[in-house]
């Protein structure tokens, strides 16, 4: 089966740092995803981590333990526009599965 | 680039019809296509995964029948609400992905209200 789990809500100033998480527990494991999600709106893809580690890229950085089966997104240099839900996924070739989401709110 | 496309971006039909969506990837070819449902404050269900030119594959508690799928093309998947009921609004969202890639990239979705 498949069960992740993120906190729903996260309150971050701009300009500032902020860490979400996501812990997961899933069968046939191929890789960690993490997608942005505006409201209305479809997910846009940020990451996809399948060895432990650290993938940086830009202001977004995505980290995996897969013996701990947990990941985080790193978030620098908050700005407003990065307020959003933002989701983390785990699965494999055929099938993910999404967790709720992790809406951010990023205040001045 | 990955763009996926969907149309429309909005439909309002009456209970008892039936509505096509069109999902299509646009600068590539996606040989596998997942079709989502999304209620407002909970996560992207899947409901099925279809790969071209075979039959798609639908999650427990989707009805086939209710919920068509057809990925005739490397480029193109519908997905048609037959015999739409209230209860059947809700966002949907399709993605797709490339051979022997796991990311997948998602269309805009399409809200559907069926009153």
């Amino acid at each position: 089966g498949q069960n992740i789990d993120q906190p729903t809500e996260m309150t971050a100033t701009e300009g500032a740092i902020v860490q979400i998480n996501c812990t997961y527990q899933t069968s046939g494991f191929n890789g960690l995803f993490w997608y942005q999600q505006h409201a209305g709106e479809a997910p846009t893809f940020l990451s996809y981590n399948v060895l432990d580690g650290l993938e940086e890229k830009g202001r977004f950085s995505s980290f995996l333990s897969r013996s701990k089966g947990y990941s985080y997104l790193l978030l620098k240099e908050l700005q407003m526009k990065d307020s959003a839900s933002y989701l983390c996924c785990s699965g494999g070739y055929q099938k993910v599965t999404f967790g709720i989401g992790t809406k951010l709110q990023v205040i001045p | 680039g990955a763009v996926v496309s969907q149309h429309p971006s909005r439909v309002i039909c009456k209970s008892g019809t039936s509505v096509k969506i069109e999902c299509r990837s646009l600068d590539f070819q996606a040989t596998t296509m997942f079709w989502y449902r999304q209620f407002p404050k909970q996560s992207l269900m899947l409901m099925a995964t279809s790969n071209e030119g075979s039959k798609a594959t639908y999650e427990q508690g989707v009805e086939k029948d209710k919920f068509l799928i057809n990925h005739a093309s490397l480029t193109l998947s519908t997905l048609t609400v037959t015999s739409a009921h209230p209860e059947d609004s809700s966002f949907y969202i399709c993605s797709a992905r490339r051979s022997l890639a796991y990311e997948q990239y998602f269309g805009p979705g399409t809200r559907l209200t069926v009153t």
